[in-house]
């Protein structure tokens, strides 16, 4: 079957820099997203990674490597507001629509 | 664009009543997605349409839940009759694709209180 893994919550200090996890199994492979929310929000686009490698948005960065059926979410220069729920997503084999992770909750510390 | 637009905003209702949801998607987007999250199911996909068609209504839990989606800018998911299990928080998505790689766009969802 299809399923994704990452870590259920990461703790980082305000400045610093976090790396978040997700590693995937599919049959087939047809890219990797990654969503943030905020506690009483609604998940938000942040990335989407359809080849290996690293794409870059502002102090956001997200990489993926196909052969070992992984990739992370990296948040440089952390912010109080970046304390939220990170999901990473992929299409599913049959009908492409996304499944998703059970989400990693950031906490950030001052 | 104001975005996909979802309504009511919360809404309390008392058990073996109905409710409906209604969603409003970007203009241009072919797909249309109804999601439901709890802190114990997590993000769990009900029913999508593409083009105004459903496409695949496997998440929907059971017979009293129903989506229609009349044109390209008006979707209704329906839970009839509701239960204390259906508490949750509903989300309408919309993509120009349903693998996602221009995102999905959510909405702000509903919060829903079966009592």
């Amino acid at each position: 079957g299809q399923s994704l893994e990452q870590p259920s919550e990461v703790t980082a200090v305000e400045g610093a820099i976090v790396q978040i996890n997700c590693t995937y199994q599919t049959s087939g492979f047809y890219g990797l997203s990654w969503y943030q929310q905020h506690d009483g929000g609604a998940p938000t686009f942040l990335s989407y990674n359809g080849l290996d490698g690293l794409e870059e948005t502002g102090r956001f960065s997200s990489f993926l490597s196909r052969s070992d059926s992984y990739g992370y979410l990296l948040l440089q220069e952390l912010q109080m507001k970046d304390s939220a729920s990170y999901f990473c997503a992929v299409p599913m084999d049959s009908n492409y629509q996304l499944i998703w992770g059970a989400g990693t909750k950031l906490i950030i510390k001052p | 664009d104001a975005g996909v637009i979802q309504s009511p905003r919360h809404e309390v209702t008392e058990m073996g009543q109905e409710v409906t949801l209604r969603c409003k998607p970007i203009s241009g987007h072919d797909y249309l997605f109804w999601y439901r999250q709890t802190m114990m199911r997590g993000l769990e996909l009900l029913i999508y349409f593409n083009n105004n068609v459903p496409i695949d209504d496997s998440g929907m839990p059971e017979d009293r839940f129903s989506a229609k989606m009349p044109n390209a800018s008006f979707s209704t998911l329906k839970i009839q009759p509701s239960e204390p299990r259906d508490s949750a928080v509903y989300f309408c998505a919309s993509s120009l694709s349903s693998r996602g790689a221009e995102g999905y766009t959510f909405g702000s969802g509903t919060r829903l209180t079966v009592v």
